[in-house]
């Protein structure tokens, strides 16, 4: 069985303040994806990041940085220098690499969602 | 390309009526998925079509519940005989076919949501 577990359920700081949000997850698989989703107001999701499981590198990408600990299964989520426009849900998210074939049709398609946490960025 | 397409947006009914929703995916994506997001909660997996075939109902889709996609483009989720329960957002994403983390798998199992169409059951 999957599970993602997001602690935080709420997390309110002041623009120009850095954030993190955390991320722990369980799987059997040895092989899988890890994920973030923005949800903002509107309601759509939005694709921020997807990691393998064989790639620990942590990756930044302008304000916003992932750190991937496999010995912890933790995907944390750091957005510096927050601002007013990153107020929203975000969700990390796991999906799992299956070995019988990469092109399966059961195969790394199912993501297991964590419950989310609302950040909101004050002015 | 717009994105994934969902509609309608917004749907009250009463207990027991039927609905139905609509999703057009991305055009190239040959997989589909439908998720059901109560408030509070992460998306929960539905169904997913790999063109036309339904490869996987989870077992919160109840013989209430079915999807189809006829010609492996637009999906269709119906609802019969509404409950309260059924109340929730109902996401609609597609994806390439994912070959695997070394195998142009730039973008592919890459998740596209639509909007989503919100459903209250009176």
């Amino acid at each position: 069985a999957q599970k993602v577990t997001q602690a935080q359920t709420e997390i309110s700081v002041v623009e120009k303040e850095d954030v993190t949000l955390d991320c722990v997850y369980e799987t059997r698989d040895t092989t899988y994806y890890l994920f973030w989703y923005k949800q903002p107001p509107s309601g759509e999701l939005v694709f921020l990041i997807r990691r393998n499981s064989f790639d620990e590198q942590n990756e930044i990408s302008g304000r916003y940085s992932w750190n991937f600990q496999k010995s912890t299964s933790s995907f944390n989520f750091t957005i510096t220098a927050s601002q007013v426009v990153d107020s929203a849900v975000y969700f990390c998210a796991l999906s799992a690499i299956r070995a019988l074939g990469w092109n399966s049709g059961g195969s790394n398609y199912k993501l297991t969602f964590g419950k989310g946490t609302l950040l909101t960025v004050n002015p | 390309d717009t994105g994934v397409s969902q509609d309608p947006r917004h749907k009250i009914t009463k207990r027991g009526q039927n609905v139905t929703f609509r999703c057009d995916p991305i055009s190239e994506h040959n997989r589909l998925y439908w998720y059901r997001q109560t408030l509070g909660q992460g998306p929960e997996f539905l169904t997913y079509f790999q063109n036309e075939a339904q490869l996987e109902k989870s077992r919160l889709l109840s013989d209430r519940f079915s999807a189809e996609r006829p010609k492996g483009s637009f999906s269709t989720l119906e609802i019969q005989r509404t409950e309260q329960g059924d109340s929730a957002m109902y996401l609609c994403a597609s994806s390439l076919e994912d070959r695997g983390p070394g195998i142009g798998s730039s973008g592919a199992n890459v998740l596209t949501f639509g909007a989503g169409s919100r459903l209250t059951v009176l």
